[in-house]
């Protein structure tokens, strides 16, 4: 298993861009969650889907959002771009229910806003 | 509020020395709590969950529920130990968001 994959690996916006992150969870894991890390800091948590309905969304605008397709894959999109935006985005993979709540990171899309 | 301090932003021994990296907590309720770990130019990893109680390339992390901290401790550091460390606690069974602290870096010096 090639554990939690995330595309693209990078990526270059301006202000008032639009992006869309995907995310491939491990195989057999019906959650997804998304974190967003600056520099410096810990992860924030975004968003967590579980069986594709919304289960939690941090505190974040409305101009982010997510979806959890039938696959368990998922996107998340940012619309109308900060210079703040710019971070490493972050998606765990997770099986709620399985005995832990053990997430499993990506690599993660480095996202830069200019 | 739920919240996890770790109070230090870089932690430096020599080879061989004891480590400790320190992780308090506050949370209502019966938290999870787990050590990530992120090497250099790799992905973040779970090294320990406290459920577990289990022992990782030399690393363990008791959970103090009267202190409300989970303080990750190993007896002696090696090279390859240098990484970056984030605690982090959730609610029980994954349902919940995971909370994480600023992170300690630990840099072992030969």
């Amino acid at each position: 298993d090639a554990g939690v994959t995330q595309s693209p690996t990078h990526l270059i916006k301006t202000r008032g861009q639009q992006v869309t992150l995907r995310c491939s969870p491990i195989s057999g894991h019906k959650s997804v969650s998304w974190y967003q890390q600056v520099l410096g800091q810990g992860p924030q948590f975004i968003f967590q889907y579980y069986e594709k309905e919304e289960r939690g969304r941090g505190n974040f605008p409305d101009r982010f959002s997510a979806r959890q397709f039938p696959n368990y894959s998922s996107e998340l999109n940012v619309n109308a771009l900060l210079l703040g935006d710019s971070a490493l985005y972050l998606c765990a993979s997770s099986s709620p229910g399985a005995g832990t709540g053990a997430r499993y990171f990506g690599p993660g899309t480095r996202l830069l806003v200019l | 509020a739920q919240r996890v301090t770790q109070p230090e932003k870089l932690l430096s021994v020599f080879k061989g020395a004891p480590v400790e990296l320190k992780c308090n907590y506050s949370y209502s309720g019966s938290p999870e709590l787990f050590w990530y770990v992120q090497y250099s130019r790799q992905r973040l990893q779970l090294l320990l969950r406290h459920i577990s109680r289990e022992s990782i390339k030399g690393f363990t992390a008791d959970l103090n529920k009267g202190e409300t901290s989970f303080h990750l401790k190993k007896p002696f550091a090696q090279e390859e130990d240098s990484a970056m460390y984030y605690c982090a606690l959730s609610g029980p069974g994954g349902y919940n968001k995971l909370i994480f602290g600023a992170g300690t870096r630990l840099a072992v010096h030969p």
